[in-house]
């Protein structure tokens, strides 16, 4: 199986700031087809998870330009810039690239 | 707007069954692999289960194989995951979750909790 690791486990961030989580897979995430199946999430509290990011570095629909990802093969990032109250909450990057599919342990972002 | 909406949840007893549904409204169901994944309380994200649009492509995590069935009808543009044996582990959030190799629509979730 592919074992999604992600740091910091927690990030504290001011209003207005930038942050970066890292997720790095024990194995390619290349797929036979030349995509690289890799996503990020957001789960605000007591909410269900959101797509931010897929195929690592669009994004979906209506996801503001203050979220980017970036990466290849193993190694991957998630930029927030001007970081707002309602960025706050668990981030987790997933791997759609085998199955099992695999999700990071999560990044939590909580405000300075 | 896409719209995902579990039910079936609820408390069980260990080794007995659950059936889960998911109903889709919002898009054409019969064009998109669904799946299922689940949060135990306090916990990350676990994926549980796919299915390919036509039923043609199954695949389960190791710790439910054997014990639940994801299925589909597209006639009713529903998910199912049919949960037999059930265990404490099992006790979490369960969220259906359109497509598979990223997951771009999420339903609300719904609770199961195993315990006597």
């Amino acid at each position: 199986d592919v074992v999604m690791t992600q740091t910091p486990v927690s990030l504290s961030v001011s209003l207005g700031g930038q942050v970066s989580i890292s997720c790095r897979s024990s194995q390619s995430l290349v797929h036979n087809n030349g995509n690289t199946y890799l996503s990020w999430y957001l789960q605000k509290p007591g909410q269900s998870p959101q797509l931010l990011i897929y195929k690592v570095s669009n994004r979906f629909s209506g996801i503001s330009d203050r979220f980017s990802g970036s990466g290849s093969g193993t190694d991957f990032t998630l930029k927030i810039s001007r970081v707002e109250p309602d960025d706050l909450g668990v981030y987790y990057c997933g791997q759609g690239t085998q199955y099992p599919r695999t999700f990071g342990g999560g990044t939590k972002l909580e405000l300075k | 707007e896409v719209q995902l909406v579990e039910s079936g949840g609820g408390l069980v007893q260990p080794g007995r069954s659950l059936k889960l549904s998911c109903l889709a409204s919002g898009f054409t169901f019969s064009n998109y692999g669904m799946n299922w994944i689940r949060q135990a309380p306090g916990k990350g994200l676990e994926w549980v289960a796919s299915i390919s649009s036509s039923s043609s492509y199954i695949y389960y995590a190791d710790t439910v194989k054997g014990r639940f069935t994801i299925s589909r009808d597209n006639a009713k543009n529903t998910l199912y995951l049919q949960m037999t044996s059930l265990r404490s582990e099992d006790t979490a959030l369960y969220y259906c979750a359109r497509i598979g190799t990223f997951f771009d629509y999420w339903g609300q979730g719904v609770m199961v909790t195993v315990s006597s």
